[in-house]
């Protein structure tokens, strides 16, 4: 079945580092992607998406681009700040899943002054 | 904007009791997802409704119900609760297959 992985955190950034965090899936068909951000004690926002391949999203200075070739939805930052100390989650959506998120384990950011 | 509206926002019941959440879409969305978010876990699909009518189920027990109603709001009904079913209740609106958009979540304890 369809299924995401991305890197484990937690991950500690000083300001203005720069962010990747690596995010593969493994789908049939043509799904779209996405990224998540978790901020504490909040629910899931939208940050990003791409549903087609080649396709980039951004959002917030975030940034990631659907990679069919390398199955891959990387995202990055050039210059973190330490408000964006969240849960970052990959996801997937396709007609395989009735378009049901398929979620990622989250990558926990810290990013400290 | 409207955003997705769910209630209550914290619940704490026993054990063996029910417990309902409700969700009420943002306007004019027709497609209604339920997630349970454990500790420390990332989100995982329990049911999906469009139209009204069940469209996609994940692993959600056969002790939990859910629906969705003429104005497009759903509830989830859960029975015989156990302690594991301690968990962030998500639940999320879209327009037909188009992007969804989660609520803030009810955070249900199990004593």
């Amino acid at each position: 079945g369809d299924s995401v992985t991305q890197m484990e955190g937690p991950v500690t950034l000083s300001e203005e580092a720069c962010l990747t965090i690596n995010c593969t899936y493994t789908a049939t068909g043509y799904p779209s992607l996405f990224w998540y951000v978790q901020y504490p004690g909040e629910g899931l926002q939208l940050l990003l998406k791409a549903t087609k391949a080649d396709d980039k999203g951004s959002n917030k200075g975030f940034e990631a681009t659907y990679r069919k070739e390398t199955t891959s939805f990387h995202l990055e930052k050039g210059s973190v700040q330490v408000s964006d100390s969240a849960v970052y989650f990959c996801a997937l959506s396709g007609s395989n899943s009735g378009y049901a998120l398929n979620f990622g384990k989250g990558t926990s950011l810290l990013v400290t002054p | 904007a409207a955003g997705v509206i769910q209630s209550p926002r914290h619940l704490i019941k026993e054990k063996r009791e029910t417990a309902t959440l409700k969700c009420y879409p943002i306007p004019r969305h027709d497609t209604v997802y339920w997630y349970q978010q454990g500790p420390g876990q990332d989100p995982q699909f329990l049911i999906s409704f469009y139209e009204k009518m069940q469209s996609d189920k994940g692993s959600i027990p056969d002790r939990f119900s859910a629906q969705q109603f003429s104005d497009y709001h759903s509830e989830l009904n859960m029975s015989s609760l156990e302690l594991g079913d301690s968990a962030l209740y998500f639940c999320a609106s879209s327009l037909g297959a188009d992007t969804q958009y989660f609520g803030p979540g009810t955070r249900l304890t199990v004593l």
